[in-house]
């Protein structure tokens, strides 16, 4: 089957950096995004991989490993609009998101 | 960015009525738009994925019946929930890739509509 594994909740400090690790099993890969959602709003697309490798966006870095089906997405300089949940998203072969709970990230002043 | 646009965002109704719910995108054709439901603290759960011109596909265990998705237009998509009940309460998201981006393309999501079945 499918399967996405996230940490649930996670805390850091304003900021400082964190890491917030994706797990996943897909039928076939074309990819994977990762979306930030706040409470009560849409997502918000944030990155897509679909080599491996880092890639950088500002404050937010997102990486993949194929392989090892696994990503995490990296957030520097946090700041407290960042705290939201964060959601991957890897896509199977027939070009569907598969989409776990995510990880709300709480951040502390 | 590309915008899509969903209406209403908020919608409180009587049990037993219907409800509809509108999906555009507002710089974009879109062949393929997707709609989710998601209850508080749980994942997006697809719904169907609404095809420009043909019948939308629904996920097992959605009803179609219930839940009436038209596709009329590249940049219109409508969900209607028939004969809401309570259960039906839930936050339903829809959206949308840019035609021009393939099927690897940014998902662009709308605002969300949150319904409350009274």
């Amino acid at each position: 089957g499918q399967n996405i594994d996230q940490p649930t909740e996670m805390t850091a400090t304003e900021g400082a950096i964190v890491q917030i690790n994706c797990t996943y099993q897909t039928s076939g890969f074309n990819g994977l995004f990762w979306y930030q959602q706040h409470a009560g709003e849409a997502p918000t697309f944030l990155s897509y991989n679909v080599l491996d490798g880092l890639e950088e966006k500002g404050r937010f870095s997102s990486f993949l490993s194929r392989s090892k089906g696994y990503s995490y997405l990296l957030l520097k300089e946090l700041q407290m609009k960042d705290s939201a949940s964060y959601l991957c998203a890897p896509m199977d072969s027939n070009y569907q998101l598969i989409w776990g709970a995510g990880t709300k990230l709480i951040i502390k002043p | 960015g590309a915008v899509v646009s969903q209406h209403p965002s908020w919608v409180i109704c009587k049990s037993g009525t219907s409800v509809k719910i509108e999906c555009r995108s507002l710089d974009f054709q879109a062949t393929t738009m997707f709609w989710y439901r998601q209850f508080p603290k749980q994942s997006l759960m697809l719904m169907a994925t609404s095809n420009e011109g043909s019948k939308a596909t629904y996920e097992q265990g959605v009803e179609k019946d219930k839940f009436l998705i038209n596709h009329a237009s590249l940049t219109l998509s409508t969900l209607t929930v028939t004969s809401a009940h309570p259960e039906d309460s839930s936050f339903y998201i829809c959206s949308a890739r840019d035609r021009m981006g393939g099927d690897t393309g940014e998902l662009f999501f709308g605002e969300g509509s949150r319904l409350t079945v009274l």
